[in-house]
């Protein structure tokens, strides 16, 4: 079974340039995470989808981040200007749902996307 | 909220020797616990988990006890190898987030 995949593995722009991350989950998988790391922290949610919907976004900086997940499936994380601080691994993960039960559903990691802003 | 709090590192430990990294937690309900791994330049991988109380989770040699008493969930490892390098991550799930620790950097030398 294929895993979660995201796509570029890496990108380097300049500040205030746009950028957009893309993630496929897992086949089946109707919940999918958007994720922040900073070197030497875990994981910070951004953004949770069920499905299309975006059950969970209190965390992502709306004036310059946006997330869509059409159609359910594969999704797409911008940053619209990126700024010096937004330097990270941008992680994506994909769960199977509310129907193994809210507790023990369990989150599937892809490699990430580390973001260098100059 | 929920937390969860792990010894910092990095752990230095030669082949072979034991490994224990700590982790305690913070939580309301009735969360599951979770080790993820993440190897240089790589995403997480889920190593083991744990969804009820006394519940041992383990994988490739690794294993961790969800001890709601203490409220702990240390990883541990009878026999450590240089490809077990990595930083290890301890995380609890509750209704709806998934609350990482800061992670720990294990570093095995031959």
């Amino acid at each position: 079974e294929a895993g979660v995949v995201q796509s570029p593995r890496y990108k380097i722009i300049e500040k205030k340039q746009p950028v957009a991350f893309w993630c496929n989950p897992i086949s089946g998988h109707n919940t999918l995470y958007w994720y922040l790391q900073n070197l030497g922290q875990g994981p910070e949610l951004l953004i949770r989808y069920e499905n299309e919907e975006a059950v969970d976004d209190s965390q992502l900086p709306k004036d310059r981040f946006s997330a869509e997940r059409l159609k359910g499936v594969d999704s797409t994380l911008k940053i619209q200007p990126a700024e010096l601080g937004d330097s990270a691994v941008y992680l994506c993960a994909s769960s199977p749902g509310r129907r193994e039960g809210p507790f023990t559903d369990t989150q599937y990691f892809g490699p990430g996307t580390r973001l260098t802003v100059l | 909220g929920d937390s969860v709090t792990q010894m910092e590192g990095p752990v230095t430990l030669s082949e072979e020797a034991f490994l224990t990294i700590n982790c305690t937690y913070t939580a309301t309900g009735y969360p599951s616990l979770f080790w993820y791994v993440q190897y240089p330049g790589e995403g997480l991988q889920l190593l083991l988990k744990a969804t009820k109380a006394d519940d041992k989770g383990s994988n490739k040699g690794f294993e961790a006890t969800y001890r709601k008493e203490t409220t702990s969930f240390h990883l541990e490892k009878g026999s450590v190898q240089v490809s077990d390098s990595a930083v290890y991550f301890c995380a609890l799930k509750g209704y709806s987030t998934l609350t990482f620790g800061k992670g720990t950097m294990l570093l095995v030398s031959p």
